[in-house]
């Protein structure tokens, strides 16, 4: 079966790091781009970046560039999403997603459960 | 950036109805556009790619049409599973940008 496992919830307080995982099983991890996408509390979706874990070539939406920073290891399948510095407003639950075809270019066709992420003083 | 809109922001309908969806581009997209179902606490499902075509495994009463920059979601006769939120979601862009519509909730009337 193909699937996407991310880590557990995380409750860190402002100036906090943290770091987040998406690990990959099912298919060749190292061939198909990989994106990650915020949704705030009872907002819709935002697209945050996306990596090719063969490589490692990255791309970050606007919006995110300078805030996060998206890795992959390809050896354990797994990608990840960091943040050197929590802000109360970085409170949101984080997907990653994988492109459907072997092309940053198309649908996401799986998704992981998500990860909540609360940054609460 | 492509801006995605999607009308209506929420709707109220009965099982059995036909609902409609729209979703207008900010510029022209060709058919690169997806439709998701996303369900209270659960990760977005995919249910159409490249405007009109049904992923794998999703039932026939939703289809999808549009090319360029209107596009529309229709649930043929709605099913009690059927309420959730949608979202449509452009990558036409290259270097990769996506962009997902601010979603349309359906409610039961």
């Amino acid at each position: 079966e193909v699937q996407l496992v991310q880590s557990g919830a995380e409750v860190k307080k402002p100036g906090e790091s943290l770091k987040i995982s998406c690990k990959g099983s099912g298919y060749s991890f190292t061939s198909y781009w990989i994106g990650w996408v915020r949704q705030m509390p009872g907002k819709g979706l935002e697209w945050m970046g996306i990596i090719y874990p063969g490589d490692s070539d990255t791309r970050y939406s606007p919006s995110f560039q300078g805030q996060v920073t998206i890795s992959a290891d390809k050896s354990i399948s797994t990608a990840y999403l960091q943040w050197s510095s929590l802000k109360a407003s970085d409170t949101a639950m984080y997907y990653c997603a994988r492109f459907r075809q072997q092309l940053p270019r198309d649908a996401f066709d799986i998704w992981g459960q998500g990860t909540m992420v609360t940054v609460s003083s | 950036a492509i801006r995605m809109t999607q009308s209506p922001s929420s709707l109220s309908a009965s099982t059995g109805d036909r609902v409609t969806i729209t979703c207008r581009a900010s510029q022209g997209i060709s058919s690169y556009l997806a439709w998701y179902q996303q369900k209270p606490g659960k990760a977005p499902k995919l249910l159409i790619y490249a405007a009109s075509t049904l992923q794998s495994g999703v039932p026939s009463r939703f289809s999808g049409s549009g090319s360029g920059t209107d596009f529309t979601l229709t649930i043929s006769c709605l099913q009690s599973e059927d309420f959730a939120t949608y979202y449509c979601q452009q990558y036409y862009s290259y270097p990769p940008e996506v962009t997902f519509g601010g979603g349309t909730k359906v409610e039961i009337k």
